[in-house]
């Protein structure tokens, strides 16, 4: 069946530095991967999203890039704030489907 | 606007017994949805609704049952709780299909079942 898989399920990181969140997905027809960002006793909230008909998208210090081919994504986080310190969710679907299909999760820390 | 408001935010059970978590929306949304998340295995989709009158099933459907009354309202009722059933609940609305439009999450309910 249709699966997405994270890593790293952990990453550290001095305050100040890069992150990086990679994702896989089984499924060669989804097109629309967004990432979610889940702190302490919160739901998940959207931050970025991309749709397959793009490579690399960018907000801030936020960016997500695609690579159909292999079938992976990957978020990056730039000059990391201690803010920035949650659990980040990745996601796939199809175009125009009523599900997510969901990663297992990163628990980010960012050390000040 | 309150968004996503989910009650209650703690609750235990004991084995064999019923209730229903609530979840309540204020943004007019058509899609309504319920998670679960569980530590390593991220969100799985129990039930959705694409508008009021309508749901279907989504991953894990197993012990839990939901309607659409209204479009503000998606509770879940788990009829015999079982301790597989302890997990975090989210409840998630957006204005069309999660691939299409921005999805809002409640704070979620924790429940433990004895």
């Amino acid at each position: 069946g249709e699966n997405v898989e994270q890593h790293p399920s952990t990453l550290s990181v001095q305050e100040g530095d890069s992150a990086v969140i990679k994702c896989t997905y089984s499924d060669s027809a989804s097109n629309y991967f967004p990432w979610y960002k889940q702190e302490l006793g919160k739901g998940p909230q959207l931050i970025i999203d991309i749709r397959s008909n793009v490579g690399e998208k960018k907000d801030q210090r936020i960016a997500v890039t695609l690579n159909k081919t292999a079938k992976h994504f990957s978020l990056h986080i730039t000059e990391t704030q201690p803010e920035d310190s949650a659990v980040y969710f990745c996601a796939a679907s199809r175009e125009s489907s009523y599900k997510l299909i969901f990663g297992s999760g990163t628990r980010l820390l960012v050390r000040p | 606007n309150a968004g996503v408001t989910q009650t209650p935010k703690f609750q235990v059970l004991k084995t064999g017994q019923s209730m229903t978590l609530q979840c309540a929306q204020d943004m007019n949304h058509e899609y309504m949805s319920w998670y679960r998340q569980d530590p390593g295995m991220g969100l799985r989709l129990i039930h959705y609704s694409v508008g009021a009158g309508i749901t279907d099933q989504g991953e894990v459907p197993n012990g839990y049952n939901v309607s659409r009354s209204t479009t503000e309202d998606f509770p879940l009722r788990l009829l015999s709780a079982a301790p597989s059933q302890t997990s975090v609940y989210f409840c998630a609305s957006s204005r069309t299909v999660p691939s299409t439009d921005t999805q809002y999450f409640g704070p979620g309910t924790r429940l433990t079942v004895l």
